[in-house]
């Protein structure tokens, strides 16, 4: 079955700078990638998806890049503020008998430090 | 349009019981998924339903098991409680069969005592 990983486990910014999170899958038949946000004691929320016949896509602050060939997919956060800080999940979604089967990674906890 | 809603938002049980946690997906939303999440671990996927139909099933023992009604409610059943079930479990709901845009619940908080 597919297989993400996601790396770092943590990771510390200042405030202002900017936040890479990355992710490899295994299934090169996954076609959908989607990153959630969850805020401590809060549900993960979806804030941005791309499928796969797109190389870059971005939403104000963040973005996120997909490189099909070598299987990896990243989330972007420019100018951290202190709102982003949050455990950031990505996911990929791969074809499987008429639906979509989704795995998660495993989670980057994100602080922006003041 | 209502969210997700689960209940209940807390639970705590002894080892050996069991427990229902349900699940309300988004009106019009067909396909639930369920998640355990323990500090660390991420989302783990327990099972999904589509139409009352149990797709996908994760690698949890077979003391893990839901259903779907045909209202689209769900609910999960875990018996013979161990300690090592205390987390947060999450059920997540979605238009169609695709699974795109996943809109999570708040989730149920179970300690295993």
């Amino acid at each position: 079955g597919e297989n993400v990983e996601q790396h770092p486990s943590t990771l510390s910014v200042q405030e202002g700078d900017s936040a890479v999170i990355k992710c490899t899958y295994s299934d090169s038949a996954s076609n959908y990638f989607p990153w959630y946000k969850q805020e401590l004691g809060k549900r993960p929320q979806l804030i941005i998806d791309i499928r796969s016949n797109v190389g870059e896509k971005k939403d104000q602050r963040i973005a996120v890049t997909l490189n099909k060939t070598a299987k990896h997919f990243s989330l972007h956060i420019t100018e951290t503020q202190p709102e982003d800080s949050a455990v950031y999940f990505c996911a990929a979604s791969i074809p499987s008998g008429g639906y979509q089967k989704v795995t998660f990674g495993t989670g980057t906890k994100l602080q922006v430090i003041p | 349009k209502a969210g997700v809603t689960q209940t209940p938002r807390y639970l705590i049980k002894t080892r050996g019981q069991q427990v229902t946690l349900s699940c309300s997906p988004i009106s019009g939303h067909r396909s639930v998924s369920w998640y355990q999440q323990t500090p660390g671990q991420g989302l783990q996927f327990l099972f999904e339903y589509f139409s009352e139909t149990q797709r996908n099933k994760g690698n949890f023992p077979g003391r893990f098991s839901g259903r779907q009604f045909s209202n689209s409610r769900s609910e999960m059943n875990v018996s013979t409680l161990e300690l090592g079930d205390s987390a947060l479990y999450l059920c997540a709901s979605s238009l169609g069969p695709d699974n795109e845009k996943l809109f999570f619940g708040s989730g149920t908080q179970l300690s295993v005592l």
